[in-house]
């Protein structure tokens, strides 16, 4: 599977939209993106994940660039409750391997 | 509301005592799966079932093993845990089928401490 590379920490104004950027420089054209979060000392959440299109749910969005290389993972109205590490996760198949993720920290 | 069960939340247990920790699901997905999540690491891939199928990752120590007694259930036995194996274990299930493997949903986790 493709290794990401991911800023270990980030911070963002409450309200504010939280972007969380993310390289995959080395994926697959049958891999996916999968992001996920972990609120501290609970399972992770699944957020959403893509293929090679933008995708919009309600949590968030992604943004995937041309050329599949890296992403965007985009939280349009940051609360406190999105505190949380976030993990860019390059899947195939069905297997996650998680690297060391995004410590985002919303800031009253 | 169709979810993943983990009993027990937290489980403590003395060096070398067998420790069995359960997983359950509402999901009807036909593949489970066991990580360990060490203090301020990510979590890492112990095995998974893909149905009645045993995947076991190569680093996974021989200490670890799992159980899937039906689709809905799978346990994670620890044979003689050591002081290095107290972590958070999270199981998580999906659905595969011919189309590929779907999203991976994970359970609240327990909490194990090895004394």
């Amino acid at each position: 599977d493709a290794k990401t590379t991911q800023p270990p920490s980030m911070d963002c104004a409450e309200g504010r939209a939280a972007n969380l950027p993310c390289n995959h420089s080395t994926i697959s054209g049958n891999e996916y993106v999968y992001w996920y979060r972990q609120i501290h000392s609970q399972g992770p959440q699944y957020i959403i994940h893509g293929l090679k299109n933008n995708e919009t749910n309600e949590m968030a969005s992604l943004i995937i660039t041309e050329d599949r290389k890296s992403s965007t993972l985009i939280l349009p109205h940051a609360t406190l409750r999105d505190t949380a590490v976030y993990y860019c996760i390059v899947n195939r198949y069905e297997k996650l391997t998680f690297g060391t993720g995004t410590r985002l920290t919303i800031i009253p | 509301d169709a979810m993943v069960i983990q009993n027990p939340r937290y489980q403590v247990t003395q060096f070398g005592k067998p420790v069995t920790l359960s997983c359950s699901q509402t999901l009807n997905h036909n593949v489970m799966y066991w990580y360990q999540q060490k203090s301020s690491q990510a979590p890492k891939l112990l095995f998974h079932y893909y149905d009645k199928d045993f995947n076991n990752e190569a680093d996974t120590p021989d200490n670890f093993q799992s159980r899937r007694p039906n689709t809905s259930f799978c346990f994670l036995d620890i044979r003689s845990p050591g002081l290095g194996d107290t972590a958070m274990y999270l199981c998580a299930t999906s659905r595969a089928g011919s189309g590929g493997v779907d999203t991976q949903y994970f359970g609240p986790g327990t909490r194990l401490t090895v004394l």
